[in-house]
């Protein structure tokens, strides 16, 4: 199993350009989110999805937008890019034990995308 | 909603004394816990989870976690710091109206001297 995988690792952008940060996971979770770090923020949520088809906003939503068409694949978009945007992004799934409390769902999580938005 | 409270942004330790980092939470149903550890410019490690089965959580590299319910608290403890623990150490709450994403502190830098 590859696990959480995230491409790029790396990207440069410049204000007002668009692009998509992909995420992919092959251990068939059900649940899949993005968050972003910031210095002395910790991580926080922007979007997650909890299947193929139905997602959801998180605590910093707005810039993002997110779609989920498969069980594997969890790609984060940023329509305009701006330097607010700055920032290294994770990607994170997880399964689901049918929501049983206390949950024992672990959240797996990717390597992280470095962006820089000039 | 869930949060959580990490009482220090930075620790400083001298190798072979003892570690403690100190997180309080609030949530509004049974918390699942969580402390991660990321090393300068790495990804997020596991160090340990708590799920209501023991109050006295036992992780990797030594450290442990007491859950203590009246206080609210998790903190991360290890009796002896290693000159490899110097990292930024997240205390994490699970939300259940979110499906387990997570709420992240915003983070305890550990400093150890040699």
């Amino acid at each position: 199993n590859a696990g959480v995988t995230q491409t790029p690792k790396f990207q440069v952008l410049k204000t007002g350009q668009s692009m998509t940060l992909q995420c992919a996971q092959d251990m068939n979770h059900e649940y899949m989110s993005w968050y972003r770090q910031d210095p002395g923020m910790g991580l926080r949520l922007i979007h997650y999805s909890v299947g193929a088809g139905i997602t959801d906003q998180g605590e910093v939503p707005n810039g993002y937008n997110v779609s989920r068409s498969t069980t594997e694949d969890f790609p984060l978009r940023l329509l305009s890019a701006a330097p607010s945007q700055t920032s290294v992004y994770f990607c994170a799934s997880s399964y689901s034990n049918g929501r049983i409390l206390p949950y024992q769902e672990t959240q797996y999580f990717g390597p992280g995308t470095r962006l820089l938005v000039l | 909603a869930q949060s959580v409270t990490q009482l220090d942004s930075h620790v400083s330790v001298s190798e072979g004394t003892p570690v403690l980092l100190r997180c309080n939470y609030s949530s509004s149903y049974s918390p699942s816990l969580f402390w991660y550890v990321q090393h300068p410019n790495k990804g997020l490690q596991l160090l340990l989870k708590y799920t209501s089965a023991a109050t006295l959580v036992k992780g990797i590299n030594g450290f442990e976690a007491e859950f203590k319910k009246s206080e609210t608290s998790f903190h991360l403890t290890k009796p002896s710091a290693h000159m490899s623990d110097a990292a930024e150490y997240f205390c994490v709450v699970s939300d259940y109206a979110r499906y387990s994403t997570l709420t992240f502190g915003k983070g305890t830098m550990l400093l150890v001297s040699p």
